[in-house]
């Protein structure tokens, strides 16, 4: 089975402060994308990267920033956190050109 | 861009069907998608239609896919209570990978 994990499930951050999101998954796969859950909003693309060192940007990327050294593992930065971007963060992953995406657990950022 | 749109709320008893839909702006998806979220978890896929099927079954679970009017709609069958999640309606295609989500509609089950 496809296993995505990500690295905390809950935290707390100060306004201001450098959050560091990790994101790894175990298939080889090529593609990996982080989303923001909002209620009423859905999922939102922050960023992708369809190879080691190459990102795209999402539909809201703005106060975000992303890193992909190897290939098994996708980080997603916050510079510096702000009270909005308090949410539910996923991380995904896919193969190729397969649309199926492959989910991890989330984390639930709160930005105080 | 793509606008992908469904109700937020639907509430039935255990033993019914429910119905959840979705309506769509970009035809060009190849790949519909239906994701479930349970409390406190990430997103599992379900089920998937390709675009140029009508319907597709799968156990409790019927896709249809309305092209013309852009609509896809989910029915379970005898709802239980472990069906009580968020659900995602997801279209894919283009020249990416990227899929757009719905907003996800919460599905209760009553006992």
């Amino acid at each position: 089975d496809v296993k995505v994990t990500q690295s905390s499930r809950y935290l707390v951050k100060r306004t201001g402060e450098k959050v560091f999101l990790e994101c790894v998954q175990d298939m080889d796969h090529e593609n990996m994308f982080w989303y923001r859950q909002d209620p009423g909003l859905g999922l939102r693309l922050i960023y992708f990267s369809y190879d080691v060192k190459m990102k795209e940007k999402g539909d809201i990327p703005e106060g975000y920033s992303v890193s992909r050294e190897k290939k098994e593992r996708f980080s997603l930065i916050l510079e510096s956190a702000s009270t909005n971007q308090t949410s539910m963060y996923l991380c995904a992953s896919n193969q190729g050109h397969s649309y199926e995406q492959y989910f991890g657990p989330g984390t639930r950022l709160t930005v105080t | 861009g793509e606008d992908v749109e469904q109700s937020l709320f639907l509430s039935v008893r255990e033993g019914d069907s429910s119905v959840i839909n979705c309506t769509y702006t970009d035809s060009s998806s190849t790949y519909l998608y239906w994701y479930k979220q349970e409390p406190g978890a990430g997103l599992q896929l379900l089920t998937y239609i390709f675009s140029n099927m009508d319907m597709k079954q799968d156990q409790r679970l019927t896709v249809l896919l309305n092209k013309k009017d852009k609509h896809l709609s989910l029915r379970i069958a005898d709802t239980q209570t472990g069906d009580s999640a968020i659900y995602f309606c997801a279209g894919g295609g283009g020249a990416t990978n990227k899929l757009i989500f719905g907003t996800g509609t919460l599905l209760a089950v009553q006992p």
